[in-house]
């Protein structure tokens, strides 16, 4: 069976500061990788998808990813972090054959300081 | 606008106390889920469901139910809740059954922050 591993339960950086968040998936084949985002009372939003091609991929707000197959990883990176993305950040996986079903990291929650 | 709705929002109830949450969405979407989330687990699935009529477990089903009557309706019932059912649950969405298809992404709804006491 799948899974996903987010090694950072929480993660403290300065407003303009480089983000790295860390996503490890287990899969037999390529997967379907996604990174979601949960601001403070909301449901889930999504960052960012890769299904094939371009191992780097660009989401919305700023953010990017790379699919590292060697790795097993999908590692989510901002440049630049704004106050405004302090959230929650999950990463999930999918695969193919078993009806859309995604399979979600334990999460890491983004505190900003100023 | 497209969107999932889950209603309501928050609920408090008590053990044993029968409860529907419902979800629906506008988007004509094949695929509905529910989802737990808890503390250090992530989200879990409780039960999917690919169609009219077509529903089935997901992780962690127990002590719930599910039924796809209509296309835009996927309600979540717990028939006897109790304290270990406390939790924010999530309905999703999306629009095909298989995911090989790059527009087959999920979209959540706001959550429903349930506690049983």
């Amino acid at each position: 069976a799948q899974s996903v591993t987010q090694p950072d339960i929480h993660i403290t950086v300065s407003e303009g500061a480089s983000l790295e968040l860390r996503c490890n998936y287990s899969y037999g084949a390529t997967p379907y990788l996604f990174w979601y985002v949960q601001s403070p009372g909301q449901g889930l939003q999504l960052l960012l998808k890769y299904f094939s091609g371009d191992t780097l991929v660009q989401g919305i707000k700023g953010f990017e990813a790379e699919f590292k197959r060697s790795q097993s990883s999908f590692n989510l990176r901002k440049p630049s972090v704004h106050w405004s993305d302090a959230a929650e950040y999950f990463c999930a996986v999918g695969v193919t054959g078993t009806a859309s079903k995604l399979t979600f990291g334990t999460g890491t929650r983004l505190q900003v300081t100023l | 606008e497209a969107q999932v709705t889950q209603n309501p929002r928050y609920l408090i109830t008590v053990t044993g106390k029968k409860l529907t949450v419902t979800c629906s969405q506008n988007m004509n979407h094949e695929y509905m889920s529910w989802y737990r989330q808890d503390p250090g687990l992530g989200l879990r699935q409780i039960y999917y469901s690919m169609n009219v009529e077509v529903t089935d477990k997901g992780d962690v089903p127990e002590g719930y139910k599910v039924s796809r009557k209509e296309k835009r309706n996927f309600p979540l019932i717990l028939e006897s809740p109790s304290p270990n059912q406390t939790s924010l649950y999530f309905c999703a969405s999306s629009p095909t059954t298989g995911m090989a298809h790059e527009k087959n992404i999920q979209y959540f709804g706001a959550g429903t922050r349930l506690s049983v006491l």
